[in-house]
């Protein structure tokens, strides 16, 4: 059972334009909700993070929105960049509890063209 | 030193061979993990060492047997795998198993013929 849904699975953006790709989670007890990118054959780097006590945290181009009421986050990608062309997946985990498994969403392939 | 390293970046073997992989973080984190990824899905969760204990084993078949013989190194040692068990094996650390900031190596690619 995936506790945390992702979407669109792909997503193809114009250079310069905006990518969001959306998650949502069931488990209210879910208090980090960080985003990973992925190179193809090369390790997730983590890329921002937020928890629930702020509705928006931006890192240069980069910039998390969170719905606590609608269990909801997404990730904004301002002015898209050939160089963003990754795999992108958004997680949740529980921090509070002694084990916080990550559990992570299906996964958006995002790709920017020129 | 703010990276995973992991070692080798390829490995092709038999079904009948035994090989380890090797992952290394010079960062102070107390936890350790293995994760196995198949291409075009997210990673899923093997094992999880604590301050150099084996805290969670999610059911991994007995083929794979990881060991963190101190608090910089984990192995995974492989015996006896399956074709099927072809894929991206990734090693991760955090500041503690509860401060969930993890943070991924490059991976292993294994491929079992």
């Amino acid at each position: 059972q995936q506790q945390v849904k992702q979407s669109p699975q792909s997503l193809i953006v114009q250079k310069g334009g905006i990518s969001i790709i959306n998650c949502a989670y069931e488990n209210t007890a879910f208090d980090y909700f960080p985003w990973y990118q992925q190179f193809p054959g090369k390790g997730p780097a983590l890329l921002i993070a937020i928890r629930p006590d702020v509705s928006e945290k931006k890192e240069g181009r980069f910039t998390i929105s969170f719905n606590k009421s609608a269990k909801q986050f997404s990730l904004h990608i301002m002015d898209s960049q050939p160089g963003d062309s990754a795999t992108y997946f958004c997680a949740a985990s529980m921090t509070t509890d002694s084990w916080g498994k990550l559990q992570f969403g299906a996964g958006t392939q995002v790709v920017v063209t020129p | 030193d703010t990276e995973v390293t992991q070692t080798p970046k390829h490995l092709v073997m038999g079904m009948t061979n035994k090989k380890s992989l090797k992952c290394e973080q010079h960062m102070g984190h107390r936890a350790m993990y293995w994760y196995k990824q198949k291409a075009k899905k997210p990673p899923e969760l093997m094992f999880v060492y604590s301050y150099e204990k084996l805290s969670i084993n999610e059911s991994v078949p007995s083929r794979f047997s990881p060991e963190c013989p101190n608090s910089s190194l984990l192995n995974l040692h492989l015996h006896a795998l399956q074709p099927e068990d072809s894929a991206l094996y990734l090693c991760a650390s955090s500041q503690d198993i509860n401060l969930n900031e993890q943070f991924f190596g490059p991976g292993t690619r294994l491929t079992v013929l």
